[in-house]
């Protein structure tokens, strides 16, 4: 079955800290992966995105994120969290075929910024 | 350019009514995907158009349904409403020229009563 495992519901950091977010799929076909991030009463925003090629995806606001096939896994990191950064995050795969496709979400992580 | 616009932004509803949603993809974007979020949880495909055409469905019930306009805007339906369709209603639209990078709107906050 396609899923979509965000491990951790909510997480804390404090401002100037290091982040990663972890995330892990399961999906039979070559997966197209994102982060997306959501602020209270908002939308959701594209942070990045991986199709193929460089392993290691830049994307806004400074994140980045790392495919690793063997392991399933699409962590997103930042090297200094900013209090703005305080928001819920989504880890989502997809395939996408000619002008199909749908995405799978995770439940999301709460990142929390401390002072 | 203007982003995914979708409308209302926020409404009430009473179990049993009918409720229609809208949204209009971004300028260029002939695809259109509307996903529902309740609180706490991440959002779940309902639908997808192309060019008109349904290009998938989620799993939910025959209560829900969309369509896409010539304009390439979309409306989605809900009849008989039920308490559990309380929820965020998102809409994104892509391109393949846009790489696929959906985006979204800021939703419809749908509460039922």
């Amino acid at each position: 079955a396609q899923s979509v495992t965000q491990p951790d519901i909510h997480i804390t950091v404090s401002e100037g800290a290091s982040l990663e977010l972890r995330c892990n799929y399961s999906y039979g076909a070559t997966p197209y992966l994102f982060w997306y991030v959501q602020s209270p009463g908002q939308g959701l925003q594209l942070l990045l995105k991986y199709f193929s090629g460089d392993t290691l995806v830049q994307g806004i606001k400074g994140f980045e994120a790392e495919f690793k096939r063997s392991q399933s896994s699409f962590n997103l990191r930042k090297p200094s969290v900013h209090w703005s950064d305080a928001a819920e995050y989504f880890c989502a795969v997809g395939a996408l075929s000619g002008n199909t496709g749908k995405l799978i979400f995770g439940q999301g992580t709460t990142l929390q910024v401390k002072p | 350019d203007a982003g995914v616009t979708q409308s209302p932004t926020h409404l009430i509803k009473t179990r049993g009514q009918h409720v229609t949603l809208r949204c209009s993809p971004i300028s260029g974007h002939k695809s259109v995907s509307w996903y529902q979020q309740v609180l706490g949880q991440g959002p779940q495909f309902i639908f997808q158009y192309y060019e008109k055409e349904e290009r998938g469905r989620g799993n939910f019930p025959d209560r829900f349904s969309a369509r896409q306009f010539p304009n390439y805007s979309s409306e989605l339906n809900v009849n008989a409403l039920l308490l559990g369709d309380s929820a965020l209603y998102l809409c994104a639209s892509s391109s393949p020229t846009a790489n696929y990078g959906y985006t979204f709107g800021s939703g419809t906050r749908l509460t039922v009563v």
